[in-house]
């Protein structure tokens, strides 16, 4: 079975700085996906970024930007330039494709002005 | 707007009752998913449906149950009702065929059970 691990519950940092939130996972799979989904005040679930295991290149959506790292099962999240809306729960989830996704228990970000 | 939408957004009900909450998918969509969210925890699978036909089951609860029909909506039944059902209920629809099959959340119907 596959697990998620987010380790940190919460982080604060100042609007424009960067930030980095760590996920781990484990799997016996070769093939899957990883992904970060941000949940705000709204509770809406929103994917930020999405990774393919089977591709090196990190993803990169606009400030978002992943370090996924396949050997150490480890994909982590870096957001440049925060801004106040970016204030959210984050969630790591882990998928093969067609079937559930797998998440973490979520890291709360506060960006504070 | 993720095009998937959930009724009713809030549900208040009391321990031993029996409610239902309803998901439509985005159009195309086959594939449907049943997430649990407990206060501030992750989301916990609980059941999914590909074009009518249950195909996979995660830790749901012999008191609840789920269907989808040939239009493709979803239903959650929960039935026998306990405080510690209190939750948010996700529903998420995808292709379900082409790869990495991203899924699509709708806003969530929150139950409290009193």
């Amino acid at each position: 079975a596959q697990t998620v691990t987010q380790s940190q519950p919460e982080m604060s940092v100042q609007e424009a700085e960067t930030v980095t939130l760590s996920c781990t996972y484990d799997t016996s799979e070769s093939n899957y996906y990883l992904f970060w989904y941000k949940q705000p005040p709204s509770r809406q679930m929103i994917l930020v970024i999405r990774q393919e295991a089977y591709k090196q290149q990190n993803a990169t959506e606009n400030r978002f930007s992943v370090n996924f790292q396949k050997a150490a099962k480890s994909f982590s999240l870096k957001i440049s330039d925060s801004q106040l809306g970016d204030t959210a729960m984050y969630f790591c989830a882990f998928g093969l494709g067609a079937q559930k996704l797998v998440f973490g228990q979520g890291t709360r970000l506060t960006i504070n002005p | 707007d993720s095009g998937v939408t959930q009724t009713p957004k809030h549900l208040i009900t009391a321990t031993g009752q029996r409610v239902t909450l309803r998901c439509s998918p985005r159009s195309g969509d086959l594939s449907v998913y049943w997430y649990q969210q407990s206060l501030d925890q992750g989301l916990q699978f609980l059941i999914q449906y590909y074009n009518g036909e249950e195909r996979a089951k995660g830790n749901i609860l012999e008191r609840f149950s789920a269907q989808q029909f040939p239009d493709l909506h979803s239903e959650l039944n929960l039935s026998s009702l306990e405080l510690g059902d209190s939750a948010l209920y996700f529903c998420a629809s995808s292709e379900g065929g082409t790869l990495p099959d991203e899924q699509f959340f709708g806003p969530g119907t929150r139950l409290t059970v009193l």
